[in-house]
């Protein structure tokens, strides 16, 4: 079975840029997370969708976004770039057993 | 508010022996526990997990205790490879529907050959 697929793998923007981020899961899994990684705060929840609806959300402003199609697939988007948005963003999926699995991660680079 | 900590950022041990990494948490709402390893630049690997159900849990060399009285967890790798070297997490989810993780900062193990 194909393992969690993120793109693009790396990414360089600049101030005031927005990026979109693409996840997709895998097969059969329904819930999709999002995290962002830093050397400062480590792994932080970004947020969670299930079937099309956003389940939970982590304290991230409203710059951070994201969506979930009918196929399980998500993306999420940051508006707006800052600095400080420069990260591994990762993008994991899990069954109901509530172990995720996550993909590769996107390295963003806000310059 | 740092619910799930490693407060030992690195360990280093010898090929063959044991490693043990630790873990404390502080809301009494997480009902699962994970460990994940993870090299630079990649995403987590997921290595095993338990229950609040249980208080021990085995896959192969590694196993996981969970002490829930003392909020209490550790991942041990017997023996120890140099494979083995990488950054391990330990990551809580709260029961209640939702699959969000809280992890903790991460601990460096170096397994020397």
């Amino acid at each position: 079975k194909a393992g969690v697929t993120q793109t693009p793998r790396y990414l360089i923007k600049t101030r005031g840029q927005q990026v979109t981020l693409s996840c997709s899961p895998i097969s059969g899994h329904r819930s999709v997370s999002w995290y962002q990684q830093t050397p400062g705060q480590g792994l932080q929840f970004l947020f969670e969708y299930f079937s099309e609806t956003q389940r939970n959300k982590g304290n991230f402003p409203g710059r951070f976004s994201g969506r979930q199609f009918s196929n399980s697939r998500s993306e999420m988007n940051v508006s707006t770039l800052e600095l400080g948005d420069s990260a591994l963003y990762l993008c994991a999926s899990s069954t109901a057993t509530g172990t995720q699995y996550f993909g590769p991660g996107t390295r963003l680079l806000v310059l | 508010d740092q619910q799930v900590k490693q407060n030992s950022p690195s360990l280093s041990v010898q090929e063959g022996r044991i490693s043990i990494l630790n873990c404390d948490y502080t809301n009494s709402m997480f009902d699962y526990f994970l460990w994940y390893k993870k090299y630079p630049a990649e995403g987590p690997t997921f290595l095993i997990s338990i229950s609040s159900i249980k208080d021990k849990n085995e896959d192969g060399r590694f196993t996981v205790f969970l002490n829930k009285s003392a909020k209490h967890l550790s991942l041990h790798i017997v023996p120890s490879q140099p494979g083995d070297s990488a950054v391990y997490f330990c990551a809580a989810r709260t029961q209640g529907g939702s699959e969000k993780l809280v992890f903790g900062k991460g601990m460096k193990l170096t397994v020397n050959p």
